[in-house]
């Protein structure tokens, strides 16, 4: 039963326009979300990350935006670059868990130049 | 500043081989983690280390699996013997630990078993 859902294993966008990767968990203990970006051949790496208590993280280019009430999360990219082509993974902590991080599957974002 | 270090970055063994993976952190982050990154899934913890101690090893397949974290620093994943399902890719994170939860991964060791 997966915790955290992924439902679009791939997008594509224009080099310029705005990027949307959505996330959905089930579990309601959860209380911190972060998205990973990961290259070939390289490890997930750090991107953004947003509290249960807030609905709205921003960092440059990135915003995630998080609804509670819908168990949704999306990671906004704007203006997209050819260099944001990656995978992204949605990961999520429950209460309690510390560190431990249950991710989903990934999203393969390729943005044409 | 070095990021995480693991090694070998690939393996191919036959089945029922041992294997070990070896994992260096960030420099004065306490906790490790070792994941399992099967193809076209997310990364699945293995095992968590709070310093020397294995916190969180509920997801560890025991019969076949072990880690140590020999001091708090240095990590080794052991398979043995590897089955053909243990192909995938290693990853080991590491983090400050407490209530900072972004974890830095390394590049990871991809297996496969043959």
């Amino acid at each position: 039963d997966q915790q955290v859902k992924q439902n679009s294993p791939s997008l594509s966008v224009q080099e310029g326009r705005i990027s949307i990767l959505n996330c959905d968990y089930t579990n309601s203990m959860f209380d911190y979300f972060l998205w990973y970006k990961k290259y070939p051949a390289e490890g997930p790496t750090f991107l953004i990350s947003i509290s249960s208590i807030k609905d709205k993280n921003e960092d440059g280019r990135f915003t995630v935006f998080l609804n509670k009430s819908a168990k949704h999360l999306s990671l906004h990219i704007v203006p997209s670059q050819p260099g944001d082509s990656a995978v992204y993974f949605c990961a999520a902590r429950r209460r309690g868990s510390q560190g431990n991080l249950i991710f989903g599957k990934g999203t393969k974002l390729s943005v044409k130049p | 500043e070095a990021g995480v270090v693991q090694s070998p970055r690939y393996k191919i063994i036959e089945k029922k081989q041992p294997v070990a993976f070896w994992c260096n952190p960030i420099s004065g982050h306490n906790t490790l983690y070792w994941y399992r990154q099967n193809l076209g899934q997310g990364p699945e913890l293995l095992i968590r280390y709070e310093n020397e101690e294995a916190v969180d090893d509920s997801q560890l397949p025991k019969d076949r699996f072990s880690a140590e974290r020999l001091k708090g620093v240095d990590s080794t994943l052991k398979i043995q013997p590897a089955e053909l399902g243990d192909s995938a890719v290693y990853l080991c994170a590491s983090s400050l630990g407490g209530t900072n939860t972004e974890a830095f991964f390394g590049q990871g060791t991809r297996l496969t078993v043959v």
